[in-house]
């Protein structure tokens, strides 16, 4: 059955320490790879997408990185405003869109 | 402007009553959904609509049906509402059903049934 994990569940960070969120993934044919940033009360706001192992994409602090079992995002000196629930989902075969439940962080200034 | 506006945001009713959540996209994507989110945070995608096809219908109980009059619209209709509907439910467009799967998605109606 695919499956999409991520981890960890929550993450407290002061504000400038740099850290990594995993997204694991087991998938009958990864056609990609998506991360979104869904602030409270809000719905998902796309940030990356990655389609095959060694690809790397950075928007501003984030950075995303694929290999053929996981995915991570790279905050780099995050800012309180990066503070956040972030979503990981991957599209298979079938075209199936599977979510993983989040990693919600947590910047103190 | 809003590119995916769902209404009402919040949504507060009975058990057994019939309820519909609306929602609309101005982007001119191809391709609707419904997800709905629990308090675990999981989203489950309940329906996909490309150009008012339905094209997933995932096991969802045949009280939720969706309408879609035009692929700018996609609503959402449910009957007979129990306490385990209560959740956040998602609207989301995106311009296909494929690999460029880039999905917007609107602010979410939070329904509670008592």
């Amino acid at each position: 059955e695919d499956q999409v994990t991520q981890s960890p569940e929550a993450l407290r960070l002061q504000e400038g320490e740099s850290s990594s969120l995993n997204c694991s993934y087991t998938v009958s044919g990864l056609r990609g790879l998506f991360w979104y940033r869904q602030d409270p009360g809000k719905g998902p706001e796309f940030l990356f997408t990655l389609y095959s192992a060694g690809e790397e994409k950075e928007k501003e602090r984030l950075k995303a990185t694929l290999t053929k079992k996981e995915s991570f995002l790279h905050i780099t000196a995050p800012k309180p405003e990066d503070s956040a629930t972030y979503l990981c989902a991957v599209l298979d075969s079938n075209y199936q869109l599977i979510w993983g439940a989040g990693t919600k962080l947590i910047i103190k200034p | 402007d809003t590119a995916v506006s769902q209404t009402p945001k919040y949504l507060v009713t009975q058990m057994g009553n019939d309820k519909s959540i609306k929602c609309e996209q101005n982007l001119g994507h191809d391709t609707m959904y419904w997800y709905k989110q629990d308090s675990k945070k999981f989203l489950k995608i309940m329906f996909s609509y490309n150009n008012k096809e339905l094209i997933i219908n995932e096991t969802v109980p045949n009280r939720f049906s969706p309408k879609s009059p035009d692929k700018a619209h996609l609503n959402l209709h449910i009957n007979s509402l129990e306490l385990g509907d209560s959740a956040v439910y998602f609207c989301a467009s995106s311009q296909d059903a494929g690999e460029d799967t880039e999905a917007f998605f609107g602010q979410g109606t939070r329904l509670t049934v008592v």
